[in-house]
């Protein structure tokens, strides 16, 4: 049964345009969310994370939102650039970290 | 400055064979991680330790063992590889008192025939 659920295998979007990519969660005793970014051929790069107790966290280009009621949370890139193009993992934790599949973020020029 | 270094970053092996998968950080973290990915699929955790000295096992940790060396190296070791080993493996490591891993090596991309 997955705890963490990216639904969207893969995404495109227009270079400048923002990217939004979706995870559901199953898990309430999770309490603290992250993303990361891999390349191919290269480890997962941490992104970004947030704490249960807040509903947004913002770093730059991206932005994470949390929807406890909803078991759901989002990474904004805005604007995104032909170096987002990668693979983005969310992950969830109480006191191990569950991983998401992933979503392929394809930036169009 | 090279965080995480994990080797080989390659190796083909016959089922029954034994491995050690190395790893080493150079950021005196505390904690380091073993994980697994397979396609299609996220990373799922084998072995972690959060101190020199101890170890803990995460999701999948059958049919490995691992040893924190010292501060420095945590290894990866498969006693008798099987088939449904093949995958890709990553070690981290991190600071954080959670288990969250920071920081990913490369990889080691592990086929058993």
């Amino acid at each position: 049964d997955q705890q963490v659920k990216q639904n969207s295998p893969s995404l495109s979007v227009q270079e400048g345009r923002i990217s939004i990519l979706n995870c559901d969660y199953t898990n309430s005793m999770f309490d603290y969310f992250l993303w990361y970014k891999k390349y191919p051929a290269e480890g997962p790069t941490f992104l970004i994370s947030i704490s249960s107790i807040k509903d947004k966290n913002e770093d730059g280009r991206f932005t994470v939102f949390l929807n406890k009621s909803a078991k759901h949370l989002s990474l904004h890139i805005v604007p995104s650039q032909p170096g987002d193009s990668a693979v983005y993992f969310c992950a969830a934790s109480d006191d191990k970290i569950i991983f998401g599949k992933g979503t392929r973020l394809h930036i169009l020029p | 400055n090279a965080g995480v270094t994990q080797t080989p970053k390659f190796q083909v092996l016959k089922t029954g064979q034994s491995m050690t998968l190395q790893c080493a950080q150079d950021m005196n973290h505390n904690s380091m991680y073993w994980y697994r990915q397979d396609p299609g699929m996220g990373l799922r955790l084998i072995y972690y330790s959060a101190s020199e000295g101890t170890t803990d096992k995460g999701e999948v940790p059958n049919g490995y063992n691992v040893s924190r060396l010292n501060k420095r190296e945590f290894s990866l070791r498969l006693e008798s590889a099987a088939p449904s080993q093949t995958s890709v493996y990553f070690c981290a490591s991190s600071n954080e008192e959670r288990i969250q891993p920071q920081h990913f090596g490369d990889g080691t991309r592990l086929s058993i025939l």
